[in-house]
């Protein structure tokens, strides 16, 4: 099973990027990787996805480096509302590997 | 378009008694999946469903069972409900396994 790590929490303050890193150093060839947000008291919800190189959508980046053991989500220029929990998914696409496992989460607090 | 609908949102059981967490999703998603939340930790997979007919254990699934009683509906039981399982429950759906998962409001579980 792919497992991950992130750091626990991260601070920033409004305009700034965040970048937060997930590491799995045991990803798998077919796995994919996600990353979900959560809000207190309400299911995570999908930011981005990728499998290797960078990704870019309306509301992130994500980049991974060519072995595929870390990636970086990066959030530009944060507001309050981003203050959440930042979840890293490892897991297999199209049934491959079905039993996914999400990292202990970064608590990232956004400061005005 | 509901979603991912969970019901009840909340519930308060005493040790031994049993009950059913329901859960149906509206997108014609083939994978259904089923997770708790314990305070300040992350989400963990109890069972996982990957199509009509067919289900699988995931991280924590002692003291539970599920049933995919068709492709819209997931239901997951708790026999003899123990304090250990209080928790907050999500239902998740996604297109096949791996794809972006949508989550369900949640369902806040006590066990006295």
């Amino acid at each position: 099973l792919a497992k991950t790590t992130q750091p626990i929490s991260m601070d920033s303050y409004e305009g700034q990027e965040v970048n937060i890193t997930c590491s799995h150093n045991n990803i798998a060839t077919n796995d994919y990787i996600t990353w979900y947000q959560q809000f207190p008291s309400q299911g995570p919800r999908f930011i981005i996805q990728g499998y290797k190189t960078k990704v870019t959508n309306e509301v992130a980046s994500l980049f991974i480096p060519a072995d595929r053991k870390s990636s970086t989500l990066s959030l530009p220029r944060v507001s309050l509302s981003d203050t959440a929990v930042y979840y890293c998914l490892v897991g297999g696409y199209g049934g491959a590997t079905n039993k996914l496992i999400f990292g202990t989460g970064t608590l990232l607090a956004v400061q005005p | 378009n509901a979603g991912v609908t969970q019901t009840p949102k909340f519930q308060v059981l005493k040790t031994g008694q049993s009950m059913t967490l329901q859960c149906a999703q509206d997108m014609n998603h083939n994978s259904m999946y089923w997770y708790r939340q314990d305070p300040g930790m992350g989400l963990r997979l109890i069972y996982y469903s990957a199509s009509e007919g067919t289900t699988d254990k995931g991280e924590v699934p002692n003291g539970y069972n599920v049933s995919r009683l068709n492709k819209r509906e997931f239901s997951l039981r708790l026999e003899s409900a123990a304090p250990s399982q209080t928790s907050v429950y999500f239902c998740a759906s996604s297109g096949t396994s791996g794809d972006t998962q949508y989550f369900g409001p949640g369902t806040r579980l006590t066990v006295l």
